[in-house]
């Protein structure tokens, strides 16, 4: 079964202090990985696309980095407007269907 | 236009009413799609319309009724909701069909009483 697992469910970070979350997927095929940001009552911003291990995309202080079996959102010196929840979702070979994680709550504190 | 607009932003319905969620994208994207989210918890799948035509119907009661118009409108009907139809519905759009990103609206925040 295709399963998507983000750990950990909530990050509370102090402002500067660099962290990562964890995208891990079991799939049958992988066509995409995504990473998406979200604010409470919004829907996701869209904010990566990786397609194969090895690839890497930044954006200002994020950083987003696929293995075969993970991702990884690197985030340097967080600022509180920072603070949202980071979904990943992966698209799987053979269909149309993206599979969304569970999120993590990211929390940045000044 | 980069935007997926969704309206309205708030809706509360009685569970005999009738009410329409409206999406609209101008972006030229061929794919669209409703996703229903509860609170702490991901987007889940409901419906995705390929080129005007239902791609994806995954297992929704029937009292959610899809409907795409046109390639930049995308509606859902509802009908006899339950109290716990209340969530936030997503409307998304991408180039393709499972390919992308997907560009998501704001939202509906549905509440049904």
């Amino acid at each position: 079964e295709d399963q998507v697992t983000q750990s950990p469910e909530a990050l509370r970070l102090q402002e500067g202090e660099s962290s990562s979350l964890n995208c891990s997927y079991t799939v049958s095929g992988l066509r995409g990985l995504f990473w998406y940001r979200q604010d409470p009552g919004k829907g996701p911003e869209f904010l990566f696309t990786l397609y194969s291990a090895g690839e890497e995309k930044e954006k200002e202080r994020l950083k987003a980095t696929l293995t075969k079996k993970e991702s990884f959102l690197h985030i340097t010196a967080p600022k509180p407007e920072d603070s949202a929840t980071y979904l990943c979702a992966v698209a799987v070979t053979g269909g149309f269907k993206t599979i969304f994680g569970a999120g993590t709550r990211l929390f940045v504190k000044a | 236009d980069t935007e997926v607009t969704q309206t309205p932003k708030h809706l509360v319905m009685g569970m005999t009413n009738k009410k329409s969620l409206k999406c609209e994208q101008h972006m030229g994207h061929r794919a669209m799609y409703w996703y229903k989210q509860k609170a702490k918890k991901p987007p889940e799948l409901m419906f995705v319309y390929s080129y005007e035509k239902l791609s994806i119907n995954e297992s929704v009661p029937s009292r959610f009724s899809p409907e795409c118009p046109n390639s930049s409108l995308l509606n859902l009907h509802l009908h006899a909701l339950q109290p716990e139809d209340s969530a936030l519905y997503l409307c998304a759009s991408s180039t393709r069909e499972g390919d992308y990103g997907y560009t998501f609206g704001s939202g509906t925040r549905l509440t049904v009483v």
